[in-house]
């Protein structure tokens, strides 16, 4: 058990519909990232939150966003869905941000499955 | 070309074999991981390395910086080890969860 929770695990939905993807990060991990597994594309780095704050950004579609709250889970919103945003998202958590300096190694959670119809 | 190539792309071996997964990688880096997702799909890491050479149990994980390339080894491989096997780098000064993936190394071990 890393101590990263994903809820919910599996979700099935419509095209067009929005749902929303939740992450507590282990006790004491102020980074929460999160990540996109598709079939076609591997996995993909989509944000970072270090401590409520946007940190690093990557492919992530502008009809996706996410916050951090205070208490440090986050939340990963995927609204206007199409069936190639179908994947398995993880998110990931560590003590703290990095900015290239190597400060140890990141725990994953099992995945939240989404399948869109 | 991918930033990051791993290779072989799949592999069979029966129990006790010596395993080797090599990961090659074009960018500046200041760390590598070497993650393990079983076929549940949750995913482990098993090293993070920024030079040399790292052991946990069976498994081995190597990096040469200046060669740009990383090797896992299996030592005495078990059924339980077959998994996917994913070779990750952090760009040099990126933020340490923003990785560039390779595409996995799926690993059967037959008993």
């Amino acid at each position: 058990d890393s101590g990263v929770t994903q809820t919910p695990k599996h979700l099935i939905t419509a095209t067009g519909q929005r749902v929303t993807l939740r992450c507590s990060p282990r006790s004491g991990d102020l980074s929460v990232y999160w990540y996109q597994q598709s079939l076609d594309q591997g996995l993909q780095f989509l944000i970072q939150y270090y401590n409520g704050e946007e940190r690093a950004k990557g492919n992530i579609l502008e009809r996706f966003s996410a916050q951090q709250f205070p208490d440090l889970h986050s939340e990963l919103n995927l609204s206007s869905l199409e069936l190639g945003d179908s994947a398995l998202y993880f998110c990931a958590s560590s003590v703290t941000w990095g900015g290239g300096v190597n400060t140890g190694e990141l725990f994953f959670g099992e995945g939240s499955r989404l399948t869109v119809l | 070309k991918n930033e990051v190539e791993q290779s072989p792309q799949n592999l069979t071996a029966q129990e006790g074999e010596f395993i080797t997964i090599n990961c090659s990688y074009s960018v500046g880096i200041s760390a590598l991981h070497w993650l393990q997702q079983h076929p549940g799909g949750g995913i482990v890491s098993l090293f993070m390395l920024s030079s040399g050479k790292k052991k946990h149990g069976r498994l081995i994980a190597t990096i040469n910086i200046q060669e740009k390339h990383s090797s896992l080894h299996i030592t005495a491989s078990h059924p339980r080890d077959s998994a996917v096997y994913i070779c990750a780098v952090n760009n040099y000064g990126g933020s340490q969860g923003n990785l560039i993936f390779g595409k996995g190394t799926k690993l059967s071990v037959k008993p």
